[in-house]
């Protein structure tokens, strides 16, 4: 079946640096994005998300990007911190708005140099 | 804030043993899902509920029953545990027709 991936699986950057974390999505259909972070022993936090009618969103140090032509999403985190350290997975909504199932990637475990 | 808590944070129990995995949000949220992490597979979804004594298969049902008796309570239940069911468990919630999961810490379930 359709799935989301991810293009890497572990990351590391230099604090300070800013890092980059890439998904890939095969549903043309979802309509709605969501990054999670986990850290070591926690549950998954929800960071930010994303609709399909915009291709940009900003939070707090984090920026997600949707490019729905090659069906590509991106979360950019400014001037990591070692608190930034996580794994941090993708999830779509591959039935419309509000349908009760996320599909969610594999993840990427970031890791932040001192 | 929403709040999703389960009852035990690391689990051991044997072979055969019929197992609880009980997940209370407190959020008043209408939809309560269940999942399992494995390294490399990510989240899967087991069961879910979209209200009280409502229930459906997710994608991985095998082994697992649920209950849910009241709104804020989810229960997963492994019938006769096997080692194959060893895994972190994951309980989330979410408001009926929204998208965002809040997910709880999870239980570390091991099987021996």
């Amino acid at each position: 079946g359709e799935s989301v991936g991810l293009h890497l699986p572990t990351l590391s950057v230099q604090e300070g640096d800013n890092s980059i974390i890439n998904c890939a999505y095969s549903n043309s259909a979802s309509d709605y994005f969501i990054w999670y972070k986990q850290e070591s022993g926690k549950g998954p936090q929800f960071i930010i998300d994303i609709r399909s009618n915009m291709d940009k969103r900003q939070g707090q140090r984090v920026t997600v990007l949707l490019n729905k032509t090659v069906k590509h999403l991106s979360l950019q985190i400014a001037a990591t911190q070692p608190g930034d350290s996580a794994v941090y997975f993708c999830a779509e909504n591959p039935s419309g708005a509000g349908s009760y199932q996320l599909t969610f990637g594999k993840g990427t475990k970031l890791s932040v140099i001192p | 804030d929403v709040k999703v808590t389960q009852s035990s944070r690391y689990l051991v129990k044997r072979t055969g043993e019929k197992v609880f995995l009980e997940c209370v949000q407190d959020m008043d949220h209408e939809n309560m899902f269940w999942y399992r992490q494995d390294p490399g597979l990510g989240l899967r979804l087991i069961y879910f509920s979209y209200d009280v004594k409502m229930k459906e298969k997710g994608d991985i049902p095998e082994g697992y029953s649920v209950s849910r008796e009241k709104k804020e309570r989810f229960s997963l239940i492994l019938e006769s545990a096997s080692t194959n069911q060893t895994s972190m468990y994951l309980c989330a919630s979410r408001h009926q027709g929204a998208d965002e999961q809040y997910f709880g810490p999870g239980t570390r379930l091991t099987v021996t």
